[in-house]
């Protein structure tokens, strides 16, 4: 049974403060997902992870920087936080797929944490 | 420029009805379409998927229709139950990115009794 788990399920912050979020999960997945879900605009990618070391922008990863020195964990580091960073954080893990193989990669997914920036 | 649009933000059905849920794309290189249904206060989960060879999958009370050339799908639920309220996301991966999903806005489904 496939877990992944996020740190904080909720995380109140004020503006400036530093926000690490940690998710590990235990498939020994290789790839690595942070979204973020808002109101109307459904879930943004903001960094992903194919491998440890190895980062890939997202669509939205102004303001965030993220780490895997592990395998199954991937963090995302919010250096200097914002009232436009209150949002749902989730994680996500998949595994790798060949781009030769004609399939879909379904991911799995961490419960979230909601920050608030005040 | 959102490739993946869910136009109904919401939708209310009586417990039994079917429920449609839309889905349009933009993209042309999209080969696989997935449905993750997500309750509040939990993580996405997988529901249902179809690839772009087929225009119908189905699974249980979910069927899940493709029209390539319209570039559109659509979750139908027979019957519609209380415990399938929740927010439905379609998602999409292309030929040249497998493991990335490109996902829509999300649309609010309540079933009442």
């Amino acid at each position: 049974d496939v877990k992944v788990t996020q740190s904080s399920r909720y995380l109140v912050k004020r503006t400036g403060e530093k926000v690490f979020l940690e998710c590990v999960q235990d498939m020994d997945h290789e790839n690595m997902f942070w979204y973020r879900q808002d109101p109307g605009l459904g879930l943004r990618l903001i960094y992903f992870s194919y491998d440890v070391k190895m980062k890939e922008k997202g669509d939205i990863p102004e303001g965030y920087s993220v780490s895997r020195e592990k395998k199954e964990r991937f963090s995302l580091i919010l250096e200097s936080t914002s009232t436009n960073q209150t949002s749902m954080y989730l994680c996500a893990s998949s595994f790798w797929t060949p781009k030769i193989w004609s399939s879909y990669n379904e991911q799995f997914f961490g419960p979230g944490t909601r920050l608030t920036v005040l | 420029d959102q490739q993946v649009k869910q136009n109904s933000p919401s939708l209310s059905v009586q417990e039994g009805r079917i429920s449609i849920l839309n889905c349009d794309y933009t993209n042309s290189m999209f080969d696989y379409f997935l449905w993750y249904k997500k309750y509040p206060a939990e993580g996405p989960t997988f529901l249902i998927s179809i690839s772009s060879i087929k225009d119908k999958n189905e699974d249980g009370r979910f069927t899940v229709f493709l029209n390539k050339s319209a570039k559109h799908l659509s979750l139908h639920i027979v019957p519609s139950q209380p415990g399938d309220s929740a927010v439905y996301f379609c998602a999409a991966s292309d030929i040249y990115n497998t493991d990335k999903l490109i996902f829509g806005t999300g649309t609010r489904l309540q079933v009442f009794p």
